[in-house]
């Protein structure tokens, strides 16, 4: 069985540009989690779906991220216009249900804003 | 908010054991989980502690408590591949957000 994937590895962009980050929950997992890890520090909760629909996004920085699930299956996530202090680690991770005592990590992309 | 600490790194010797420690404050706690990770890697799952107690897992154990707000990561018998960050995180709140530490860099040495 296919784990969490993440597209790309790595991505190294200018100030300004937009960059969208993509994951491939384990098949049939209806929750998906973003985190992001900036150099130094926490792996920080960005947003949770279940399924299509976001149930909690209260670890977004700010409107420069946008987070979408359309049809409840992959997530794209896109930083417009990036800022340096985006730069970190992008996680994503899914579990079947809610409340499940694990979930599964992919191996994140590494986000360079230059 | 949730404040959780451990320390940022500890090195080991092959064959020993070492506990690793973490402490937390949050309000609505509804589990605690250690998460291992190698450098350049996705963190893999060890252990879900939920209530008081140690868990054991092969070389592996979790300990929880709740009315201290502690845990520890045992581990036994050390590896030379044990040499990872190992995370501790807190689910908590209404929405059971997973919220991390700043994980533990354990450097295991012959």
């Amino acid at each position: 069985e296919a784990g969490v994937t993440q597209f790309p590895s790595h991505s190294v962009i200018e100030k300004g540009q937009t960059v969208t980050l993509r994951c491939d929950p384990i098949s049939g997992h209806d929750n998906l989690y973003w985190y992001r890890r900036v150099m130094g520090k926490e792996i920080k909760f960005l947003l949770h779906f279940v399924k299509e629909s976001k149930q909690d996004e209260s670890g977004m920085p700010n409107n420069r991220f946008l987070a979408e699930r359309t049809g409840g299956t992959y997530s794209t996530l896109k930083v417009q216009p990036a800022e340096l202090e985006d730069s970190g680690v992008y996680f994503c991770a899914s579990s079947p249900r809610r409340g499940d005592t694990e979930a599964f990590f992919g191996q994140g992309t590494r986000l360079t804003v230059v | 908010g949730q404040n959780i600490d451990q320390p940022t790194e500890m090195t080991a010797t092959e064959g020993a054991i070492v506990q690793i420690n973490c402490t937390y404050q949050t309000s609505g706690f509804n589990g605690l989980f250690w998460y291992q990770q190698h450098a350049g890697e996705a963190p893999t799952f060890l252990s879900y502690n939920v209530l008081d107690g140690l868990e054991e897992k092969g070389r592996f154990s979790s300990f929880l408590s709740r009315s201290k707000g502690y845990s520890y990561l045992l581990l036994k018998e050390l590896q030379m591949k044990d040499s990872a960050s190992y995370l501790c995180a807190v689910r908590a709140g209404g929405y059971q957000k997973v919220t991390f530490g700043i994980g533990t860099k354990l450097q295991v040495i012959p």
